[in-house]
């Protein structure tokens, strides 16, 4: 099987850095991903880490560590529009599917 | 805007009746899955059809079935439906015929069962 856990709520000032944590559980890893979700729209890819290390994508970072079954996803600058859900996924060798976690609600005030 | 489209939008129905939910994948996408989100739920995967083939299969209840047509659209059914099914029912796409990181998700069908 597999589990992911990640906090439930954040909540982050504008123009800051928030780090958003997630740790997995999974027979067979492959890579951690992390998808956006606004109120009411439909998730949105935003990064990929198969292997060790930070990839940076814009505002957006994200870092697995895969000795600590363990990745963040880091928003630089915060905006406003980034108040929405994140989720950490995972793809599942044994199942075949892509496992989302229960996602972060991510509040940015002003 | 996904490229994924999904009809209807909102669905409203009572308690024991049977629903079709459709989605059209991106332009070249040969994969579609299906995913329920309950309130204040992950995503649930429920299935995977791969150029018209099942691919996967995740928590997808016996109540529900699905299938690709070969213009690749792909049809969720529900039937003998219950309170607890009422949820946003997603539908994505990619271009592998695996399991990718990366899909196309569409806008949703809110499903109200009354």
């Amino acid at each position: 099987g597999q589990s992911l856990e990640q906090p439930s709520e954040v909540t982050a000032v504008e123009g800051a850095i928030v780090q958003i944590n997630c740790t997995y559980q999974t027979s067979g890893f492959y890579g951690l991903s992390w998808y956006q979700q606004h109120d009411g729209g439909a998730p949105t890819f935003l990064s990929y880490n198969a292997l060790d290390g930070l990839e940076e994508t814009g505002r957006f970072s994200s870092f697995l560590s895969r000795s600590d079954s363990y990745g963040y996803l880091l928003l630089q600058e915060l905006q406003m529009k980034d108040s929405a859900s994140y989720f950490c996924a995972v793809r599942d060798r044994g199942a075949n599917n892509l496992f989302f976690g229960t996602g972060t609600r991510l509040t940015v005030i002003p | 805007d996904s490229g994924v489209t999904q009809t209807p939008k909102h669905l409203i129905t009572a308690t024991g009746q049977r629903v079709t939910l459709r989605c059209s994948p991106r332009s070249g996408d040969l994969s579609v899955y299906w995913y329920q989100q309950s309130l204040d739920q992950g995503l649930q995967f429920l299935i995977q059809y791969y150029n018209g083939e099942e691919r996967a299969k995740g928590n997808i209840l016996e109540r529900f079935s699905a299938q690709q047509f070969p213009d690749l659209h792909s049809e969720l059914n529900l039937s003998s439906l219950e309170l607890g099914d009422s949820a946003l029912y997603f539908c994505a796409s990619s271009d592998e015929r695996g399991v990718t990181d990366t899909q196309y998700f569409g806008p949703g069908t809110r499903l109200t069962v009354l």
